[in-house]
């Protein structure tokens, strides 16, 4: 595909379970990011990959918070024993070389996570 | 830190009308500046954004922005607003230092009146 996807595009989960999102980058890309979107609120930054590596973690809330890329492509985000407070949509950007703002971020269409 | 302030939550304006969206930035040096646009039910889309340069930026949908560094300001004008531009925006700072790292404002949802 042309663009960035994720799946799946909906999840509703019971509390204390844990749930994994997937983001498919552009292929060619070399950075990807990941943010959480809660209600009436704006994007609030995750994780950044460049290649497989994550210089910057230190936008995962928690230790429940985990993830990961494989293949300089697919990437993972993990969150284990969810919480109410992880209700969200989930959203996965990519860029062609990451680590500088003049490169453009496209976004997925996002994950919408419901914990119950 | 860098931070965004999106001062206006929700806006009105008739179709026609011309539209001014704020955005105000917390950061020492010149950041990286950006507006996204966010339909219902769709990823943000990049409308523009600032990195250096002239500080009038053009974007898709004829939309611009203006980078005032005196007022640590980076506005989002459109001259004629069109139906289909009632979305959420967001404005987003990215620091040098911080490079793949943007901090998004809160958001402005435009409705557009017929």
């Amino acid at each position: 595909g042309a663009g960035v996807s994720q799946s799946p595009s909906n999840k509703v989960t019971e509390k204390g379970k844990d749930v994994e999102l997937r983001c498919d980058p552009i292929s060619g890309h070399t950075a990807l990011y990941w943010y959480r979107q809660s209600l009436g609120q704006g994007l609030e930054f995750l994780i950044y990959f460049q290649g497989n590596s994550a210089p910057d973690k230190s936008g995962l809330p928690s230790d429940r918070f985990s993830a990961e890329r494989t293949g300089g492509s697919v990437s993972t985000l993990t969150i284990q024993r969810t919480q109410q407070e992880d209700s969200a949509v989930y959203l996965c950007a990519s860029s062609l070389f990451g680590g500088q703002g003049s490169d453009t971020q496209y976004f997925g269409p996002g994950t919408r996570l419901t914990v119950l | 830190a860098q931070s965004v302030t999106q001062p206006d939550i929700h806006i009105t304006v008739s179709e026609g009308a011309s539209l001014e969206l704020r955005c105000n930035y917390s950061y020492g040096a010149t950041p990286y500046l950006f507006w996204y646009v966010q339909s219902p039910g769709q990823g943000l889309q990049l409308l523009l954004k600032y990195f250096s340069g002239d500080t009038l930026v053009q974007g898709i949908k004829g939309f611009e922005a203006e980078f005032k560094r005196s007022q640590s300001s980076f506005n989002l004008r459109k001259p004629s607003v069109h139906w289909s531009d009632a979305a959420e925006y967001f404005c987003a700072v990215e620091a040098g230092t911080n490079a793949g790292k943007s901090t998004f404002g809160d958001g402005t949802t435009l409705t557009v009146k017929p």
